[in-house]
């Protein structure tokens, strides 16, 4: 029961391009950023996208963020083995007066 | 570069207490809030709270209200969560993070403090 609704799954093959969803409402997408976390397995999350649609130094540009209204997608190009990970959405939220997390998609690679 | 060190793994008694910690390096620790996030096993991740060490200021979702304690001391850059009586449900990987603004979720991570409460 996340404040923010993702898909549970997702898979692709090698090279293809894979979408991930997340739905919130207008106290906490609708209002700030989107931030997307990569989190591979045993180790912590990790910074992928930040402010929508911005990439830190050093993730590839396979990774790209859109956002509209109190949606946003993470879109991932060039699939290769090594993105099979949980992918998680984030953002503030003003009811909560904190940080809601969508439940987390597992992306797997075929 | 900006780092967050976790304490180590730690095994308790259903009863016991605990306070796990979160050492800032390479910033000025006070100037951004600090935030906790449990992820129960192969479960996802929740936001527990956050300290603005600035000035201690804390606020706790409402699922961990009241279960949990989150303090820091700004002179060793270092936060904490702590438990006065720990139970089995309390098992999971807990991870402080850095927010990289206020009213942000853009996080920079430490590297987890798993807890395990077994009888």
């Amino acid at each position: 029961q996340s404040v923010l609704t993702q898909p549970p799954s997702a898979s692709g093959t090698p090279g293809q391009r894979v979408t991930i969803s997340c739905s919130g409402s207008s106290s906490n997408i609708g209002s700030h950023t989107v931030n997307w976390y990569q989190q591979l397995p045993g180790t912590a999350p990790k910074l992928l996208i930040y402010s929508n649609n911005q990439r830190p130094s050093g993730v590839p540009d396979r990774f790209s963020g859109s956002k509209s209204g109190t949606s946003a997608s993470l879109a991932i190009s060039g699939l290769q083995s090594e993105d099979e990970a949980d992918y998680y959405c984030a953002a503030w939220d003003d009811s909560l007066n904190g940080v809601v997390f969508g439940g987390g998609t597992k992306l797997t690679v075929l | 570069e900006v780092q967050l060190v976790q304490s180590g793994a730690e095994v308790k008694k259903p009863g016991e207490s605990l306070r796990i910690s979160c050492k800032g390096s390479g910033y000025s620790f006070s100037s951004y809030w600090i935030s906790w996030v449990r992820q129960m096993p192969g479960k996802g991740l929740e936001w527990m709270g956050r300290i603005d060490p600035s000035d201690s200021y804390t606020n706790y979702s409402p699922s961990f209200q009241g279960h949990v304690t989150i303090s820091a001391d700004r002179s060793i850059s270092t936060a904490y969560l702590q438990w006065s009586s720990l139970k089995a449900s309390d098992t999971a990987m807990y991870y402080c993070a850095r927010h990289e603004g206020r009213y942000t979720s853009g996080l920079t991570w430490g590297q987890g403090t798993l807890v395990t409460v077994s009888s």
